[in-house]
C-alpha cells in the first residue's frame, strides 16, 4: 500500500497548481480519500474529501471555492486543483485514506 | 465545528516511564451509528503522520502494544506504557464523527527528559 504525492512547487499569490496522488498496492477505487495539509511548524488541517465513486465531495471553508478535488479510479489517482493561491496556503499537502499509510507529501510554497 | 483540545502541549518523559496524553472534544463524539470516530496519529520528526489508533481504542497493524487508547463521549486518552526513544514526536487526535469538517487537535509534543 502506497500513496505518492506530487505537483508541488513555488507559485506566486493568485496562481494555480494541480497536485496528484498516485495510489498503488490496494484497491484505490474502494477507498474514500482526503487531502490534508500542514503549514510549516503547524498542525494538521483537513481540506477535502471525495467518496470512492467521486459522487460525494466536501471542502473545508478555508479552501471552498478555490480548490477542487477529483479522482480517476482507472488511473489510481487523486487530484487537487488549487486556484487563487494565497501565502497562507503554503504547506505540505498529503493525500490520505482510512487505514492507509500516508505518503511523503508535496510542498507548496506561495510567495512573490 | 467540533473543537479538539489536547493537553499538555509539551510532555517531557523519562525513558521507560509511562506517558498519558489527553484529548477533549467540544461535543460528544458518539455517532448516531453507535461508533465513536476518534483517531490518534503520531508524527515523528521529519516524517509524515501515521495513524496509531482508530475508533478510540483499536490499534493499527504494526503499532506496538505499549500504545493504548481509551475514553468516551468527550474525553479521550492515549497512553504509552513505557516510553522509548522512537516515540519522540507530535501526537494528534482527530475526530470524524461530526463532519465535515474533520478536525484535529493542536498536537502534543512528546520529548525525552
Amino acid at each position: 500500500e502506497q500513496l505518492v504525492e506530487s505537483g508541488g512547487g513555488l507559485v506566486q499569490p493568485g496562481g494555480s497548481l494541480r497536485l496528484s496522488c498516485a495510489a498503488s498496492g490496494f484497491a484505490f477505487s474502494s477507498y474514500d480519500m482526503n487531502w490534508v495539509r500542514q503549514a510549516p511548524g503547524k498542525g494538521l488541517e483537513w481540506l477535502s474529501y471525495i467518496s470512492s465513486s467521486g459522487s460525494t465531495i466536501y471542502y473545508a471553508d478555508s479552501v471552498k471555492g478555490r480548490f477542487t478535488i477529483s479522482r480517476d479510479n482507472a488511473k489510481n489517482s487523486l487530484y487537487l486543483q488549487m486556484n487563487s493561491l494565497r501565502v497562507e496556503d503554503t504547506a505540505i499537502y498529503y493525500c490520505s485514506g482510512p487505514g492507509l499509510p500516508w505518503g511523503q507529501g508535496t510542498l507548496v510554497t506561495v510567495s512573490s | 465545528d467540533v473543537v479538539m483540545t489536547q493537553s499538555p502541549l509539551s510532555l517531557p518523559v523519562t525513558l521507560g516511564q509511562p506517558a498519558s496524553l489527553s484529548c477533549r472534544s467540544s461535543q460528544s463524539l458518539v455517532h448516531s451509528d453507535g461508533n465513536t470516530y476518534l483517531n490518534w496519529f503520531q508524527q515523528r520528526p521529519g516524517r509524515s503522520p501515521r495513524r496509531l489508533i482508530y475508533q478510540v481504542s483499536n490499534r493499527d497493524s504494526g503499532v506496538p502494544d505499549r500504545f493504548s487508547g481509551s475514553g468516551s463521549g468527550t474525553d479521550f486518552t492515549l497512553k504509552i506504557s513505557r516510553v522509548e526513544a522512537e516515540d519522540v514526536g507530535v501526537y494528534y487526535c482527530m475526530q470524524a464523527t461530526h463532519w465535515p469538517p474533520i478536525t484535529f487537535g493542536q498536537g502534543t509534543r512528546l520529548e525525552i527528559k
